[in-house]
């Protein structure tokens, strides 16, 4: 079966405690991309990745890292995350950037920063 | 980046179809037509894109202004599962896709 899979679902953490928030998908796709979304501004993307090693900011980069060493996977780091970035976070990923294809998202991640 | 417009919410009963609209005037001629849903507690799901002409899969179908500065996803029987925020979007060259804050679709039995 398609999917993309994050982990954890649910996360809560104290300020400035690194965390990870892992993305994996199964369909060989080559674009990959973060995006979080809070109530009255909808979904923003954060970073995205058009291939393996080729990483680059999208609308709301600050706070976030990303990595891309295999194609599968594409994880999120909070190097020292704060309570702004309290959020619903869901990672997608779709063919490639030119392709118009239907973009995958998984079930998410909400993080709550106490 | 194109914006979209869509009403905040629209209501349907159960088993007839749903029109929920889009505008999109300043679209380029290389953007997309995309139309994701996200219910409860699920991430978005794709539902169906198209560029200029009319377009059907199995869960809807697009239609698309001439002009393309407009255009409707139509449900032919909506049902209670159908309920969610159905975002319009358009997508270009880089990927991306820009959500806007979608239109929250109500479906009564």
């Amino acid at each position: 079966e398609a999917q993309v899979t994050q982990n954890p679902r649910y996360l809560i953490t104290v300020t400035g405690k690194k965390l990870t928030v892992t993305c994996s998908q199964n369909m060989n796709h080559e674009y990959m991309s973060w995006y979080r979304q809070d109530p009255g501004l909808g979904l923003r993307q954060i970073y995205y990745s058009m291939n393996v090693e080729v990483t680059d900011k999208g609308d709301v980069p600050e706070g976030y890292k990303v990595s891309r060493k295999e194609k599968r996977n594409f994880p999120l780091i909070l190097e020292s995350p704060s309570p702004n970035q309290t959020s619903l976070y869901f990672c997608a990923s779709s063919l490639n950037r030119v392709e118009v294809t239907e973009a995958f998202f998984g079930q998410g991640t909400r993080l709550t920063v106490v | 980046d194109a914006k979209t417009t869509q009403p905040n919410s629209m209501e349907s009963n159960e088993e007839e179809p749903v029109h929920l609209p889009c505008n999109h005037s300043t679209i380029s001629g290389t953007d997309y037509i995309h139309w994701y849903r996200q219910l409860p507690s699920q991430g978005p799901e794709y539902v169906i894109h198209g560029l200029t002409s009319n377009v059907n899969n199995r869960m809807a179908s697009l239609a698309i202004a001439e002009d393309r500065k407009s255009s409707t996803l139509i449900l032919h029987r909506a049902t209670l599962r159908d309920a969610a925020v159905y975002y319009c979007i358009l997508r270009g060259n880089t990927g991306k896709l820009i959500f806007g804050q979608g239109t929250t679709l109500q479906v009564k039995p």
